[in-house]
């Protein structure tokens, strides 16, 4: 079975300094991706970034980076610089193995931006 | 640009009532999918539907049916509304076995009384 774990249930962080959104997975799948949404107060959910099980390298999107542990099977979101624009929920989610690749999702963190 | 709609952002039902929550997307995505969002539970996947006429339930499938007659819509049907169908529901496509992004629409808040 395959499960996304997200222990906080909220964060802060002052503007312009990074911030770690924690998540851990569980699968016994060798191949799996990961993936990190953002979903502001108007409730969209807004793709971040993704990382393949065999990427070599950890995925990076402008100041989004994903910190991809495999060992500890952890999947963690840093945010740099943080705006305000980033206060948001944030869901970690895996991939799952039919052919429509459906995701299974943690629970979120709240992350609030501090001017 | 990527699209995904919903009908209504906002809905309120009678207990028993049968519910349509309808989802079009304009991408020509073979993969639909449908989530109900709820505090401290994250998103759990309803049903999801590979291909025309094709579904499969996912996590949480009682109490709700789909129906996929284009490759366009994929609606949501609630039989008969129960209090406890109260929440978000969210729409979401993606490209195929090899496009794992998914596109997600604004949502639906169903509140049922």
């Amino acid at each position: 079975a395959q499960k996304i774990t997200q222990t906080q249930p909220g964060m802060f962080v002052q503007e312009k300094e990074a911030v770690t959104l924690d998540c851990t997975y569980d699968t016994s799948d060798p191949s799996y991706g990961l993936f990190w949404y953002k979903q502001p107060s108007s409730g969209e959910m807004i793709f971040l970034i993704y990382q393949g099980s065999y990427d070599q390298q950890n995925a990076t999107e402008g100041r989004y980076s994903l910190n991809f542990q495999k060992a500890r099977k952890s999947a963690n979101l840093v945010i740099s610089a943080s705006q305000l624009g980033d206060s948001a929920m944030y869901f970690c989610a895996m991939r799952g193995t039919t052919g429509a690749n459906n995701l299974f999702f943690g629970t979120g963190t709240r992350l609030t931006v501090i001017p | 640009d990527v699209k995904v709609t919903q009908s209504s952002r906002y809905l309120v039902k009678r207990t028993g009532e049968k519910v349509f929550l309808e989802c079009v997307q304009d991408m020509d995505h073979e993969n639909m999918f449908w989530y109900r969002q709820d505090p401290g539970l994250g998103l759990r996947l309803i049903y999801f539907s590979y291909d025309v006429k094709m579904k499969e339930k996912g996590d949480i499938p009682e109490g709700y049916s789909v129906s996929r007659e284009k490759k366009e819509r994929f609606s949501l049907i609630l039989e008969s509304a129960s209090t406890n169908q109260t929440s978000m529901y969210l729409c979401a496509s993606s490209r195929g076995e090899t496009s794992y992004e998914q596109y997600f629409g604004p949502g639906t808040r169903l509140t049922v009384t």
